[in-house]
Order: C-alpha cells, then sequence, then structure tokens
C-alpha cells in the first residue's frame, strides 16, 4: 500500500526559530494536505495544495506540493510556544472514490523556552 | 457551530468482549470517516460513509464494522477485541465526498483493552 515518509520524527527548537519539515512517498498523490494534532484532540487541517508545483501560505505557514507530486514540505516561520505538536502530512487519490487519507507518522515538534 | 463529538471519550474493554463507538459530524456535513491512530502506526483510514453507504474501507479485518443513520451521525462497532485493538479511534466529518479530504476531526474516542 501507499506509504508517507515524515521527517523529521521529532524538532526541539528555541522559541523564534524557524521550523521545516517534509514528507516523501513512493507513488504520486493528487492532493497534499498538512495537519497539527495537540493533546487530547484530533487532527485540525492547516493547508491543503492541489497543484504540482503549489506554494500556499497559512500565517506563519507556507506548505509546497512537489513538481513530482511524491513529496511536500512545511515550513513555519519565527516559531511560538503554540506551535507545538505533532504535524502530519496526508496525501489522497482523487480516484473517483472517496478514498481515505494515508497519513504520515507525524513530526513531534517541541519548543524549548 | 458544534464540532465533531464523539462518545465516549475513554472506554476500558476485555479481549473477546465488543465495542460500540458513536459520532455526530459536524451539522450539515453527510459524509463521515474513521480513523484508528496507535503511536506505532500513525494514523490508518478504516472506513467512510456518505448517505448511510459504506464508500470506502481501510485494510482493517471483518471485526470493524460501521454504520450511518439518516441523520449522519454514525457508529464504530469492533467485535472479539484484540490487545491490538487499544488505540485512539477517530471520526472526521466533511461536507460532501468530493471535499472529503478537508476534514474536521472529533478528539477521539481513547480505547483501551486489556
Amino acid at each position: 500500500g501507499q506509504q508517507l515518509n515524515q521527517s523529521p520524527q521529532s524538532m526541539f527548537i528555541q522559541e523564534g526559530e524557524d521550523v521545516s519539515m517534509n514528507c516523501t512517498s513512493s507513488s504520486i498523490f493528487n492532493t497534499w494536505l498538512w495537519y497539527k494534532q495537540e493533546p487530547g484532540e484530533g487532527p485540525v487541517l492547516l493547508i491543503a495544495l492541489y497543484k504540482a508545483g503549489e506554494l500556499t501560505s497559512n500565517g506563519r505557514l507556507t506548505a509546497q506540493f512537489g513538481i513530482t507530486r511524491k513529496d511536500s514540505f512545511l515550513n513555519i516561520s519565527a516559531s511560538i510556544p503554540s506551535d507545538v505538536g505533532i504535524y502530519f502530512c496526508a496525501g489522497k487519490n482523487s480516484g473517483g472514490g472517496a478514498d481515505g487519507l494515508t497519513f504520515g507518522k507525524g513530526t513531534h515538534l517541541i519548543i524549548q523556552p | 457551530k458544534a464540532g465533531v463529538t464523539q462518545t465516549p471519550r475513554y472506554l476500558i474493554k476485555t479481549r473477546g468482549q465488543q465495542v460500540t463507538l458513536s459520532c455526530s459530524p459536524i451539522s450539515g456535513h453527510r459524509s463521515v470517516s474513521w480513523y484508528q491512530q496507535t503511536p506505532g502506526q500513525g494514523l490508518q483510514f478504516l472506513f467512510e460513509y456518505f448517505s448511510e453507504t459504506q464508500r470506502n474501507k481501510g485494510n482493517f479485518p471483518g471485526r470493524f464494522s460501521g454504520r450511518q443513520f439518516s441523520n449522519s451521525r454514525s457508529e464504530m462497532n469492533v467485535s472479539t477485541l484484540e490487545l491490538g485493538d487499544s488505540a485512539l479511534y477517530l471520526c472526521a466529518s466533511s461536507w460532501d465526498r468530493g471535499l472529503s479530504e478537508k476534514l474536521f476531526f472529533g478528539s477521539g474516542t481513547q480505547l483501551s483493552v486489556l
């Protein structure tokens, strides 16, 4: 089945630093998404990408859909304490059916004061 | 606007028992998906329901089943529980199948199988 390799697994950074994480796949996806999950909650959608090469921002977050459609990255600029959480990439193929999302294993972001 | 509501929040069962989890989607959302989240496997797709019909199913055994009611509320059932079924079960709703990647997740039901 499809698998997403997300890296790094965890990041320990100082407040104010920029963050970069990425996701690669062995197969093509038509849609890439980035979710954030905080303790005790379900994932929340941050950014959705629909076209190869697309670059989309949401506040301090910027994500790109790779040209090959097999990868995506997420950048967070000037991190703040509330950015702490687990960030998941997810891919989706729109093959006509309501296929589920394939998720990466997540990047744990920890911010040291 | 109320979010996705999952009940119960926590559940403890023993091997061999069965369990039913409930999910109420955001008002107006007709698609409900279920995911299993474990530390080892991450988030894995179980199935999706739209207008009371199961549209797609992930790679889980037949012990995992679900249904959707006419008001879009959904239930998930796991029979003959195994230790490996211990996980956070997340329900997510979306407006339409075509937009089913824009999922709104509930807080989940944490199932522990002893």
